[in-house]
């Protein structure tokens, strides 16, 4: 069964510096998501992509975050000086035709900033 | 905005029984989907059911049923036979159907963690 892989598993970073956490999503979905909890939290929904740009964003999604399609099969979230508060489970997603399709997520990336 | 809200933190059954999970939702909108995903300890976030708030019919998925209450804005998950496998946070989740052609957020409520008891 296709699903949706994310890397790696668990990143450890220090406070100010600037992590990349990969996905590949499903090879034809088209629609990409990156969503974020925080231990003990709900889920949160950072962004969303499709053809090749952002269709949405929340209020979390700031500057310091940015989302990129690299090559085709990659889905990136690039956080820049990151800081305590990025400590959080990410999650990407993806969907095949957006709203009418179910989301699939993948594992997870465990990021904590130190 | 959308709100969802579930107001039970943690539930627990025996193995063999029912459970019922509750949530609630908040939004203007009158077309719009409502999911149950289920968060095992891996962490992943796997779809357990969906409705559709157009279907008067509430959707079924083998041991997984819902009770969508559209006027009261209620859509609660009924879990028959539980089984120790389903031990995990459950979390209720909206996604409106404006652009539907274009990615639409789901927004989550909080999850209620769920233990079966052998």
């Amino acid at each position: 069964e296709p699903e949706v892989t994310q890397t790696p598993s668990h990143q450890v970073t220090q406070m100010g510096q600037e992590v990349i956490l990969r996905c590949v999503p499903i090879s034809n979905h088209l629609y990409f998501y990156w969503y974020r909890q925080i231990l003990g939290q709900k889920v949160e929904f950072l962004v969303s992509f499709y053809n090749n740009e952002i269709s949405e964003k929340s209020e979390i999604f700031d500057d310091q975050f940015s989302v990129e399609r690299p090559d085709g099969s990659n889905f990136t979230l690039k956080i820049r000086s990151t800081k305590l508060e990025d400590s959080a489970m990410y999650f990407c997603a993806s969907s095949e035709l957006g709203a009418l399709t179910e989301a699939f997520f993948g594992q997870g990336t465990r990021l904590t900033v130190v | 905005a959308q709100t969802v809200t579930q107001s039970q933190p943690e539930m627990s059954v025996q193995e063999a029984e029912t459970v019922t999970l509750s949530c609630t939702y908040d939004t203007s909108e009158s077309d719009y989907y409502l999911f149950w995903y289920k968060q095992p300890p891996s962490r992943q976030m796997i779809l357990v059911i969906r409705q559709e708030a157009y279907k008067q019919q509430n959707a079924t998925e083998n041991r997984f049923s819902v009770n969508f209450q559209k006027a009261a804005k209620s859509f609660s998950l009924k879990i028959s036979d539980s089984q120790l496998g389903d031990a995990a946070m459950y979390f209720c989740a909206y996604r409106s159907r404006l652009g539907e052609t274009s990615g639409s957020r789901l927004t989550f409520g909080e999850g209620t963690q769920l233990t079966v008891n052998p």
